[in-house]
Order: C-alpha cells, then sequence, then structure tokens
C-alpha cells in the first residue's frame, strides 16, 4: 500500500521569495516519486521525478526536490517564485516496479501555489 | 501525434446516459492510464493498459465503467447510466514503457458534467 500527503492545500508567496510545497509518502516498497503541476484547464506536466539515483533531483523551470528516506518526504523548492509558477502542483509516488503488475500512480490531494506581485 | 490528446474536451450528460471517452496517446506508447479527478481533489487510478491487455481495472468504481483499448493504441472508457457522482475530469495518460517509473504524459482531459 502507499498513500501521499500534502501538507498544505494552499501556499502563497510573493514574487522573487522562495517557494517550499511539503510532501510526505508511505510505501511498502522502495518508491519512485514525482512532482506534476496543473495549470488550469491544462494537462499534467511532469516537473521533475525520484527513481533510486541521486537523492537530490532536479526539474525543469528551475525547480528540485530532495527525497529524505528518514524522513519520508520529498518535499518541492524552488530559489525564486515567479508569476508563472502559480498552478496546482501533485506530489506522486509509485511502487518501484520494474515490469508492470498493479497499482497506479497515487496522487496527493495538490497544493494550491499562490504568487503574490 | 506530438502528445496525448482526448476528446471531447468538455462533455455534459443528462442522468442515465451511456458516454464514451476518447484517448489518443503518444504513438508507440505501451502504456495507457485512466484517471478520475474530482474537483478540487487529485486524481485517482481508474485502470491500466499493457498495449491491448488490460491489466489492472482496480480502480474503476463500479461495474458501469468500461475501458478498452482493442488495437493497442486507441482507448476508450465508456460510462454507461451515468450518476451525478460521475461527474469529475478524466486524465489518460501514456508511457513508451511498460515500467512505472519514468514518467507519464497525460492528456488534457475530458470534463464531464452529469446533470
Amino acid at each position: 500500500a502507499q498513500s501521499v500527503t500534502q501538507l498544505d492545500s494552499h501556499v502563497s508567496v510573493s514574487e522573487g521569495t522562495p517557494v517550499l510545497l511539503r510532501c510526505n509518502y508511505s510505501s511498502s516498497y522502495s518508491p519512485s516519486l514525482f512532482w506534476y503541476v496543473q495549470h488550469p484547464n491544462k494537462g499534467l506536466q511532469l516537473l521533475l521525478k525520484y527513481t533510486s539515483a541521486a537523492t537530490l533531483v532536479k526539474g525543469i523551470n528551475g525547480f528540485e526536490a530532495e527525497f529524505k528516506k528518514s524522513e519520508t518526504s520529498f518535499h518541492l523548492t524552488k530559489p525564486s517564485a515567479h508569476m508563472s509558477d502559480a498552478a496546482e502542483y501533485f506530489c506522486v509516488v509509485t511502487p518501484y516496479d520494474s515490469g508492470g503488475g498493479a497499482d497506479g500512480l497515487t496522487f496527493g490531494k495538490g497544493t494550491h501555489l499562490i504568487i503574490q506581485p | 501525434g506530438a502528445g496525448v490528446s482526448q476528446s471531447p474536451r468538455y462533455k455534459v450528460a443528462k442522468r442515465g446516459q451511456d458516454v464514451a471517452l476518447r484517448c489518443d496517446p503518444i504513438s508507440g506508447h505501451v502504456s495507457l492510464f485512466w484517471y478520475q479527478q474530482a474537483l478540487g481533489q487529485g486524481p485517482e487510478f481508474l485502470t491500466y493498459f499493457q498495449n491491448e491487455a488490460q491489466l489492472d481495472k482496480s480502480g474503476l468504481p463500479s461495474d458501469r465503467f468500461f475501458a478498452e483499448r482493442p488495437e493497442g493504441s486507441v482507448s476508450t472508457l465508456k460510462i454507461q447510466r451515468t450518476q451525478q457522482e460521475d461527474s469529475a475530469v478524466y486524465l489518460c495518460a501514456s508511457s513508451l514503457f511498460s515500467d512505472r517509473v519514468h514518467g507519464y504524459t497525460f492528456g488534457s482531459g475530458t470534463r464531464l458534467t452529469v446533470v
């Protein structure tokens, strides 16, 4: 079984200040973890993924996330927020699996990121 | 194609009506997933295809939901006798690989409203 908890339903930051979106997970297996972003009326876009390689993962648009097994966390950060970052962000877990099997992606409930001018 | 295409973008159905939602994955993608996203929630897994084989349908909420991918490319999600609780955005995703870890390309979804 696996689950994802996004600790904040809404986060508001000023443009140019750092962004922190928090995510904790639980998984019976060594997990793969993703962050996706969803802009209004747009499809989900992959920001970054962790698949048991380097624990600090760099993604698109200046975002990065650090996998911390001891804390079961995978928080998303960005040093300086831009207005275009305003969107819904989803933390996602799936059990590492090299050959199919059951269970798709398990999504968190999402964090709405608001950027103040 | 360049991305995952879903049609229609919007669908309004009267309660009790049957609907069919289409997904055109990226050409050559092996894996195809359907997800249901209720308002204000994260997407929830419905079903998974590897080529034409439906390997997992554990997320389908009732026997009114049926999905197929007969030739291993285009997939259709059918909902019979729609109910108001079926109102949601239905997302399709595809992946080149058959494993789960490489990330997926999502379509923009079909927003279904049952009135």
